[in-house]
């Protein structure tokens, strides 16, 4: 039982690249969700779904798409990447009800 | 939306006196209340969480927190700290169970 796992760890872009940030759960979590988190600034909810298919924006979703196509899988993707979201990001699942969030390890991302 | 203040980014304790971290939280209505640590370059763990019913809160670790309406607050307590508590430490408040609120973080330094 993996939990909930990120890659990569670690990545370097340069500005105006794309990429995505890999979420994998293997605990058949309904709710999923992404977060940055900046020094000072705690941790801010970037998009979540409540399903496969099913996907809303949080509190800071410009520059970042998600979708979910599956229950295990919720990739975030960064379209045109800015020096801004340089960032460390966290995915994280739980099941239904108000239970607990299970994190993964996080993805540090430097935009330069 | 939800705001959460936690007093004090930096919090300083010796080994064996009383960790007391404090999280105030903005609502109209009582909303679900959790503290989440975070060890470094980890992903958050789950410390403890209110819901309904008890005020005071037992988690992992020998942490409480206890839940007061009347002072919108959630703060965190242990009797007697140990070293291996040195970690950050986040206050989280949602309404519905899927929109997340996080402190900024108050870092725990255990001095020996």
């Amino acid at each position: 039982n993996a939990g909930v796992t990120q890659t990569p760890k670690f990545q370097v872009l340069k500005t105006g690249q794309s990429m995505t940030l890999q979420c994998a759960q293997d605990m058949n979590h309904e709710y999923m969700s992404w977060y940055r988190q900046d020094p000072g600034m705690g941790l801010r909810l970037i998009h979540y779904s409540v399903g496969a298919g099913i996907t809303d924006q949080g509190e800071v979703p410009n520059g970042y798409n998600v979708s979910r196509s599956t229950t295990e899988d919720f990739p975030l993707r960064l379209l045109s990447a800015a020096p801004s979201q340089t960032s460390v990001y966290f995915c994280a699942s739980r099941g239904t009800g108000i239970t607990e969030a299970f994190f993964g390890q996080g993805t540090r991302l430097t935009v330069v | 939306a939800q705001s959460v203040t936690q007093l004090g980014s930096h919090v300083s304790v010796s080994e064996g006196a009383l960790v007391l971290l404090r999280c105030n939280y903005s609502s109209s209505v009582p909303p679900y209340l959790f503290w989440y640590v975070q060890y470094p370059n980890q992903g958050l763990q789950l410390l403890l969480k209110y819901t309904t019913g008890a005020t005071l809160v037992k988690g992992i670790n020998g942490f409480e927190a206890e839940f007061k309406k009347s002072e919108t607050s959630f703060h965190l307590t242990k009797p007697s700290a140990h070293m291996s508590d040195a970690a950050e430490y986040f206050c989280a408040v949602s309404d519905d169970g899927n929109q997340f609120y996080f402190g900024t973080g108050t870092s725990l330094t255990v001095i020996p």
